[in-house]
């Protein structure tokens, strides 16, 4: 598809069990985003990439969650011993180029209930 | 740290009234300032932007306009559609920064 894809839409998961949340981007775009939405709250930064590499991952909440990405491509967010608290919509978002133009291309978003 | 405050929804109003969703924000430096829009069972998009003091963004009849001296990017639109119905997130791009910080959203529903 020509927009960023992410997958599964949504996830239902016991307290305590690990989760992966996918995120294709948009083919050619270099710079991908992790941001988490709340309820009733605004999105909350949890990690940047540039190609491969992540030289922000300053929102990452708990070392419980990781973040990889491979082939500039596709990445993936794990939630480890998820806690009812994670419970979100996971958002992830890509764009051409690092270059700051602010423009965010946003996948529907991962919805995680932890029960 | 940057921030963003928008004012708390939900906004409720009928066709053809007049739209004001304020917008104001901390940052050091010179950020730029964006609007997105979610409309429902879609992605956040970006709506309009603008990159310094007085510039105007403007797109689908929404403007808004970068206000140094007050901090603020106020959202505006003269006569709003039931297709406006949305949420509507104000955010600032630090200025050499790399990732977008976002307001608490505000939710618009215009009825017929």
């Amino acid at each position: 598809g020509a927009g960023v894809s992410q997958s599964p839409s949504n996830k239902v998961t016991e307290k305590g069990k690990d989760v992966e949340l996918r995120c294709d981007p948009i083919s050619g775009h270099t710079a991908l985003y992790w941001y988490r939405q709340s309820l009733g709250q605004g999105l909350e930064f949890l990690i940047y990439f540039q190609g491969n590499s992540a030289p922000d991952k300053s929102g990452l909440p708990s070392d419980r969650f990781s973040a990889e990405r491979t082939g500039g491509s596709v990445s993936t967010l794990t939630i480890q011993r998820t806690q009812q608290e994670d419970s979100a919509v996971y958002l992830c978002a890509s764009s051409l180029t690092q270059k700051n133009t602010g423009e965010l291309f946003f996948g529907e978003g991962s919805r995680l209930t932890v029960l | 740290g940057d921030s963003v405050t928008q004012m708390e929804g939900p906004v409720t109003l009928s066709e053809e009234a007049c739209l004001t969703i304020n917008c104001t924000y901390t940052a050091t430096g010179y950020p730029s300032l964006f609007w997105y829009v979610q409309y429902p069972g879609e992605g956040l998009q970006l709506l309009l932007k603008a990159t310094k003091a007085d510039d105007k963004g403007s797109n689908k009849g929404f403007e808004a306009t970068y206000r140094k001296e007050t901090t603020s990017f106020h959202l505006e639109k003269g006569s709003v559609q039931v297709s406006d119905s949305a949420v509507y997130f104000c955010a600032l791009m630090a200025w050499a920064g790399n990732m977008l910080t976002f307001g608490g959203g505000t939710r618009l529903m215009v009825k017929p």
